[in-house]
């Protein structure tokens, strides 16, 4: 298993510009969250997902949209980007049939918007 | 409002000594707790889980405590190694999502 895939890995955006960052899981996790971690921050809950076709909104959701048409993906989309969102994104899946209820989390996406 | 409180200082503490680490929670009633670790650019990393009816868990040299009175958690890392430098955090589940304190950074010297 790959486990948590995000890509891409770094990016630069100008103001206004828009973008998608992709995340996938192999593991077939129901659940799957973004995060963004800003510098010396713990993590704050931007959406998350239950499963297939639902999503629901967390703690930051302004300024960014999710969709979650298959189990696999979780794609997170900036549309004016804007430099309050220069920041590490992080998706995670959780295991809903593990007792420890862990979140999986993928390497992370290092955004600038200048 | 709720809050959820990790010391943002860094501990410093040498090769050999335990390291104890706090998590305090307001206005919370988590079912659990986890932590997590973070080494520099990269992804969380879960550790261990305990449950609102647990007081302490182990595993291998770590330990965990909960005292839902108090509404504190305390990690514990015996014998730390150098390898054990990283940020440590804290979160708590609040329904379908968890919420994460700001995180410790442990660096430990030989």
């Amino acid at each position: 298993n790959a486990g948590v895939t995000q890509t891409p890995k770094f990016r630069i955006l100008k103001i206004g510009q828009s973008m998608t960052l992709q995340c996938t899981q192999d593991m077939n996790h129901n659940y799957m969250y973004w995060y963004r971690q800003d510098p010396g921050m713990g993590l704050k809950l931007i959406y998350y997902s239950v499963g297939a076709g639902i999503t629901d909104k967390g703690e930051v959701p302004n300024g960014y949209n999710v969709s979650r048409s298959t189990t696999e993906d979780f794609p997170l989309r900036l549309e004016l980007a804007a430099p309050s969102q220069t920041s590490v994104y992080f998706c995670a899946s959780i295991n809903t049939g593990s007792s420890y209820n862990e979140q999986f989390f993928g390497p992370g996406t290092r955004l600038t918007v200048l | 409002s709720q809050k959820i409180e990790q010391n943002s200082e860094a501990l410093n503490i040498q090769e050999g000594k335990t390291a104890t680490l706090t998590c305090n929670y307001t206005n919370y009633s988590p079912a659990y707790l986890q932590w997590y670790r973070q080494d520099p650019g990269r992804g969380p990393v879960f550790l261990l889980l305990i449950r609102e009816n647990e007081k302490e868990k182990r595993k291998e040299r770590l330990k965990v405590t909960f005292d839902t009175t108090l509404k504190q958690s305390l990690f514990h890392i015996t014998a730390s190694q150098p390898a054990d430098s990283a940020t440590y955090l804290c979160a708590l589940n609040a329904g379908n999502m968890l919420t994460f304190g700001g995180g410790t950074r442990l660096m430990v010297k030989p």
